[in-house]
């Protein structure tokens, strides 16, 4: 069982490139989530998901895009990348909404940093 | 204000002592917390909930809620050096109605053998 499986591990950008972070649960949950940590700091939220085709935004989507075309998968695009949008990127997920358990299923972290 | 708020840290501790950890809140809307493990470099993993007022135990580990204060910790007895992480407070949504937790920005435990 994978759980929650996230490419890449790390790249890097250029100021102004584009890239898609790619998540995958094989866990059929419904709920999903993107969050950024900066260094130092706690996880803030990008977006999320309650279920295919349907996505909100979180505390911090500027700049970001996402899609959930299917249960399993929940891409986050960055578009005209920043210096600002350098950090880690967990995607999860989770079985109850954030009312329920509260029980979120992390991946691994992608390390995105753009010069 | 921020939400979720918690010390930074770091906090330490010398191995076999009690470590506490808090966390307050500003949306009273929040019903149920949770604290979160992280190591250095490694994604987050839960270790604890509560949903009610009092006092939650699990093994080493205790949570604490106060709703009235809107205030949530953690107590770690007998602290092992293993115990050294960012321990992150989250909360469910209130009155934003977002469908997803919000996290404090962590404390950083450190246990010296």
């Amino acid at each position: 069982n994978a759980g929650v499986t996230q490419t890449p591990k790390f790249r890097i950008l250029k100021i102004g490139q584009s890239m898609t972070l790619q998540c995958t649960q094989d866990m059929n949950h419904n709920y999903m989530y993107w969050y950024r940590q900066d260094p130092g700091m706690g996880l803030k939220l990008i977006y999320y998901s309650v279920g295919a085709g349907i996505t909100d935004k979180g505390e911090v989507p500027n700049g970001y895009n996402v899609s959930r075309s299917t249960t399993e998968d929940f891409p986050l695009r960055l578009e005209l990348a920043a210096p600002s949008q350098t950090s880690v990127y967990f995607c999860a997920s989770s079985y109850h909404p954030s009312g329920g358990t509260g029980e979120l299923f992390f991946g691994e972290g992608s390390r995105l940093t753009v010069l | 204000q921020k939400e979720v708020e918690q010390n930074s840290g770091p906090l330490s501790v010398p191995e076999g002592a009690i470590a506490s950890l808090n966390c307050t809140y500003s949306d009273r809307g929040s019903q149920s917390f949770f604290w979160y493990r992280q190591y250095s470099g490694k994604s987050p993993e839960l270790i604890m909930s509560i949903y009610s007022n009092g006092d939650k135990e699990d093994g080493r580990f205790t949570a604490q809620l106060n709703k009235a204060s809107q205030y949530v910790s953690l107590l770690i007895r007998d602290s092992q050096p293993s115990d050294s992480a960012t321990y992150l407070c989250a909360g469910t949504p209130g009155i934003t109605g977002r469908r997803a937790l919000t996290f404090g920005s962590g404390t950083r435990l450190q246990v010296q053998p």
